[in-house]
């Protein structure tokens, strides 16, 4: 299958930082780890990918296992805007394989 | 800047009707995507165009779906006779590049209610 796994939600309280696990065991060597978020009433959102090193930009950083089998987003400060599902994608190809993904809860 | 744009936002269909959902990429962007997305779960891939060409439909749930984007930008998602199973929203993404890894922009969807 090639779903990854993730949490179905998580809750965090705004300005802390979030860390979104995601599990994908059976990763090729050629899959990238993408990450999108959905905030309602919207298309999805890209946030970060990269392939074995960590990454970074303005939105998030993405720290990736050294196996690849799992890998964490990280939210540096949480905002209410920040409120969305979270889904994390493994992939070579064009075509994105969604899961259910993490809805993600920001308490003021 | 512009970005992806699906029109209309929102169709009610009677059982049997066919619709047609039209998505305006990103000016340029290579890449074209459907997605249909159920309530509740994640989007699920439905075709991939390169420029004029349909290189993928893999996911089109029947021959009752048929996409086509013959200039290689304005894009048609047609569900002939429709079912109530057909209810979902509809995704249109664009992306920059060929087929590989590239990010991809989303429209706000098509919301399609078959009744």
């Amino acid at each position: 299958d090639a779903k990854t796994t993730q949490p179905n939600s998580m809750e965090s309280n705004e300005e802390e930082p979030v860390h979104l696990p995601c599990n994908h065991s059976t990763i090729s060597g050629t899959d990238y780890i993408h990450w999108y978020r959905q905030l309602p009433s919207q298309g999805p959102e890209y946030v970060i990918h990269g392939l074995t090193s960590n990454v970074n930009n303005r939105m998030a950083s993405l720290a990736i296992a050294e196996d690849r089998k799992s890998s964490t987003l990280i939210l540096h400060r949480a905002t209410l805007r920040d409120a969305a599902v979270y889904y994390c994608i493994r992939g070579s190809q064009g075509n994105l394989i969604f899961g259910k993904g993490t809805k993600l809860s920001v308490k003021p | 800047g512009a970005g992806v744009s699906q029109s209309p936002r929102y169709k009610v269909a009677k059982r049997g009707q066919d619709v047609a959902l039209r998505c305006d990429p990103i000016s340029g962007h290579v890449s074209l995507f459907w997605y249909q997305q159920a309530l509740g779960q994640g989007p699920e891939f439905l075709t991939y165009f390169q420029n004029e060409a349909q290189l993928d439909k893999s996911g089109l749930p029947s021959d009752r779906f048929f996409a086509e984007r013959p200039e290689g930008s304005v894009s048609t998602l047609k569900i002939q006779r429709t079912q109530q199973e057909d209810s979902a929203v509809y995704l249109c993404a664009s992306s920059l590049g060929a087929y590989g890894v590239y990010e991809q922009y989303f429209g706000p969807g098509t919301r399609l209610t078959v009744t």
